[in-house]
């Protein structure tokens, strides 16, 4: 299995829900982030997580919280979003932390209302 | 910090035409750099690192430390190139990954 999955595909939710999103690798990949990517605009890389601990966190609001229950298994937590959060939100994992290319998700089209 | 930069947002060109796709950055030690793709209604995936100085789908890059530039080039494009590509760059000992903010190549018949 050389691939990257997320679900859901899509998601809308309303401001005060809470929701999750989930990816997973089944490549050995000891490294997965979560990035946002709103249109027409570059992906931003949000966390890194590197042999199941949280390596980096671009200052992303506490109403995203990520967690790493395994090494194939990445979630991302969603709470009290706002408007502005309504984005594709992408999954990579890596063999190994920044130095190895990374495999891509498709991504979760995000709405918030 | 480290930054990538694509100059141009949109590029046209004709089928069998040249293709230079620019990119710069600055970083203050070795970067790996790397250019992604994503094709319509595709996910986003790897096309070339400079590393490992492969040319895949007739797409070659190669790395100017002096000039700070890892510009991608194809001698002849087709249609089916026509895409949204981002260079990115990688920093070793625990340095981010960054996109640039991506050219949009279209090849017309």
């Amino acid at each position: 299995d050389t691939e990257v999955t997320q679900t859901p595909k899509h998601l809308v939710m309303g401001m005060t829900n809470k929701k999750s999103l989930k990816c997973e690798q089944h490549m050995g990949h000891r490294a997965m982030y979560w990035y946002k990517q709103k249109a027409k605009k570059p992906p931003e890389l949000m966390f890194v997580y590197s042999y199941e601990k949280l390596s980096i966190n671009e200052s992303v609001p506490s109403r995203f919280s990520p967690e790493c229950p395994n090494s194939s298994l990445l979630n991302l937590h969603l709470h009290a979003l706002q408007p502005e959060d309504s984005a594709l939100y992408l999954c990579a994992s890596s063999q190994e932390r920044d130095t190895y290319e990374q495999y891509f998700g498709p991504g979760t089209r995000l709405t918030v209302t | 910090a480290q930054r990538v930069t694509q100059p141009e947002k949109l590029l046209s060109v004709f089928k069998g035409a040249p293709v230079e796709l620019k990119c710069n950055y600055s970083y203050s030690g070795s970067p790996e750099l790397f250019w992604y793709v994503q094709y319509s209604r595709q996910r986003l995936q790897l096309l070339l690192r400079h590393i490992s100085r492969e040319s895949i789908k007739g797409f070659t890059a190669d790395l100017n430390k002096g000039e700070t530039s890892f510009h991608l080039k194809k001698p002849f494009a087709q249609e089916e190139d026509s895409a949204m590509y981002y260079c990115a760059l990688s920093g070793f000992g625990g340095q981010n990954f960054v996109f640039g903010p991506g050219t949009r190549l279209s090849v017309l018949p």
